[in-house]
C-alpha cells in the first residue's frame, strides 16, 4: 500500500520567517494530496490541498508544491505568526476516499 | 459548515470493558472513517464505511468493530478494551458528490484504558 513519509517531525521558526514541511509518497497512482492543521485539543482541519494535475497552489500565506516525478510534495508557510503553531499532517490518496497520513510535524512559531 | 461530533472528549475505561465511541455528522456524507492517533505514528485508519450497513477494514482493524445503521452515525466498538488501545480516536466524514475529497474531522475522543 501507500507509504507517506513526513519531515521534519519538529520545526521551530522565528515569527515572520518561512516554514517548509516536506512529504514523500510511494504510490505513483496517488492523485490527491491534502494538508491538515491540528491545534491542541482539536481534530485536524484541512488548510490546503492539491491534485496531481497541478504543480503548485497558493492560498494567502500558505502554498503547496507537488513534484510527481520525484513523488514529493511540500507545504510552505510564509510570514509565520504565533497562531500558525500547531501539528501539520500531509496525506496522499489514490481513490479519494482512503487517505494515508504522514506522521505529523509540530511547528512552533517563536514570537 | 460541516459538523462532525463525537460523543465524548475524554473517556476512562477498565481492561476488558466494552467501549462504544459514537460519531455523528450533519452533512449527509456518504463516507465515514475511524482513525486512531498516536505520537510518532500519525493517523492510522481502523475502519471506514461508504454507505449505511457497509464497512471496510482499514490498516489496523484488530480488536475493533464498527456499526453504521444510519447514514449520519458511525460507531466504533472495542469489544474488550486493552491497555494498548489507549489512544486518541478521530472520526471523519467525506462526500463523493463534491469536487473535493476533503475529509472533515471531529474533535477526537481521548480514551484511556486502565
Amino acid at each position: 500500500g501507500e507509504n507517506v513519509e513526513q519531515h521534519p517531525s519538529t520545526l521551530s521558526v522565528q515569527e515572520g520567517d518561512s516554514a517548509v514541511i516536506k512529504c514523500t509518497y510511494s504510490d505513483s497512482a496517488s492523485n490527491y494530496f491534502p494538508w491538515y492543521k491540528q491545534e491542541l485539543g482539536k481534530g485536524p482541519q484541512l488548510i490546503i490541498d492539491i491534485r496531481s494535475n497541478v504543480g503548485e497552489k497558493k492560498d494567502q500565506r500558505i502554498a503547496v508544491t507537488l513534484n510527481k516525478t520525484a513523488k514529493h510534495f511540500s507545504l510552505h508557510i510564509t510570514e509565520t505568526q504565533p497562531e500558525d503553531s500547531a501539528v501539520y499532517f500531509c496525506a496522499a490518496s489514490i481513490t479519494g476516499n482512503q487517505f494515508y497520513f504522514g506522521t505529523g510535524t509540530s511547528l512552533t512559531v517563536i514570537p | 459548515d460541516v459538523k462532525v461530533t463525537q460523543s465524548s472528549r475524554y473517556l476512562v475505561k477498565r481492561t476488558g470493558e466494552k467501549v462504544f465511541l459514537e460519531c455523528v455528522q450533519d452533512m449527509d456524507h456518504e463516507n465515514m472513517f475511524w482513525y486512531r492517533q498516536d505520537p510518532g505514528l500519525g493517523l492510522r485508519l481502523i475502519y471506514f464505511s461508504y454507505d449505511v450497513k457497509m464497512k471496510e477494514k482499514g490498516d489496523i482493524p484488530e480488536g475493533y468493530s464498527v456499526s453504521r445503521e444510519k447514514k449520519e452515525r458511525f460507531s466504533l466498538i472495542l469489544e474488550s478494551a486493552s491497555t494498548n488501545q489507549t489512544s486518541m480516536y478521530l472520526c471523519a466524514s467525506s462526500t463523493r458528490t463534491q469536487k473535493t475529497d476533503t475529509q472533515y474531522f471531529g474533535p477526537g475522543t481521548r480514551l484511556t484504558v486502565l
